[in-house]
């Protein structure tokens, strides 16, 4: 059973770099079936997709957030990240991994991480 | 982007009934949408795939359907795990979209 938990501070002031990471387990990082996605839900809005990472090299971000982010791969780890900077309140938010399974159902998310929940204050 | 916009924000009903939630794109998505749940403290649920697939382990009370631009989850007889949030979202185009969700509470 494919399991995501996503790790990292709680708490980030404005301004600074958010930082998280997410491990897989009961499965490779590396299988090139999947992509891993960062999405986040700030308190009662809906979700928002951060952006994925396929392979090393290969990465797609939102539009919106695109200039702040940066995800990376660590198949050492079996881990993936995301960095979001120059943050501000409205990045306060829960955070999730999730896994896209390509062969399946496309850019759909089919194993999530529980999420955890980031606040931006000073 | 394309916008979904769900409805209602809220169903108010009781364990039994039938629940029916929509999902409107503001772009035709072709049937490349998904559903999910969402309930506090647990990871978010895939329940539907390509507007009609159900995900691996979904009870067949949950059905979608739909394409182009209208799509709809029904759950057939509400049980009590069915209470929860629930969310479309699309494939068809960059950035992947979200709806705003709706919450299936109990009367």
């Amino acid at each position: 059973q494919v399991q995501l938990q996503e790790s990292g501070p709680g708490l980030v002031k404005p301004s600074q770099t958010l930082s998280l990471t997410c491990t897989v387990s009961g499965g490779s990082i590396s299988s090139g079936n999947y992509y891993w996605s960062w999405i986040r839900q700030p308190a009662g809005k809906g979700l928002e997709w951060i952006g994925r990472i396929y392979t090393s090299v290969t990465t797609n971000y939102n539009p919106s957030l695109k200039s702040r982010v940066t995800i990376s791969i660590d198949t050492s780890k079996n881990q993936f990240s995301l960095k979001l900077s120059s943050v501000t309140a409205a990045d306060t938010a829960m955070y999730y991994c999730a896994r896209e399974n390509i062969p399946v159902a496309g850019s759909t998310f089919d194993y999530w991480g529980q999420g955890t929940l980031v606040t931006v204050s000073s | 982007e394309i916008v979904l916009t769900q409805s209602p924000a809220t169903l108010s009903l009781s364990p039994g009934e039938r629940a029916t939630l929509s999902c409107r794109a503001s772009q035709s998505v072709s049937t490349f949408l998904a559903w999910y749940q969402l309930k506090p403290g647990q990871p978010p649920r895939l329940l539907i795939y390509d507007a009609s697939n159900r995900a691996t382990g979904i009870p067949a009370r949950l059905s979608g359907s739909g394409s182009g631009t209208d799509f709809t989850l029904t759950i057939s007889s509400l049980e009590p795990e069915d209470f929860a949030v629930y969310y479309c979202q699309q494939r068809s185009d960059w950035p992947l979209t979200f709806g705003g969700g709706t919450k299936v509470e109990i009367k």
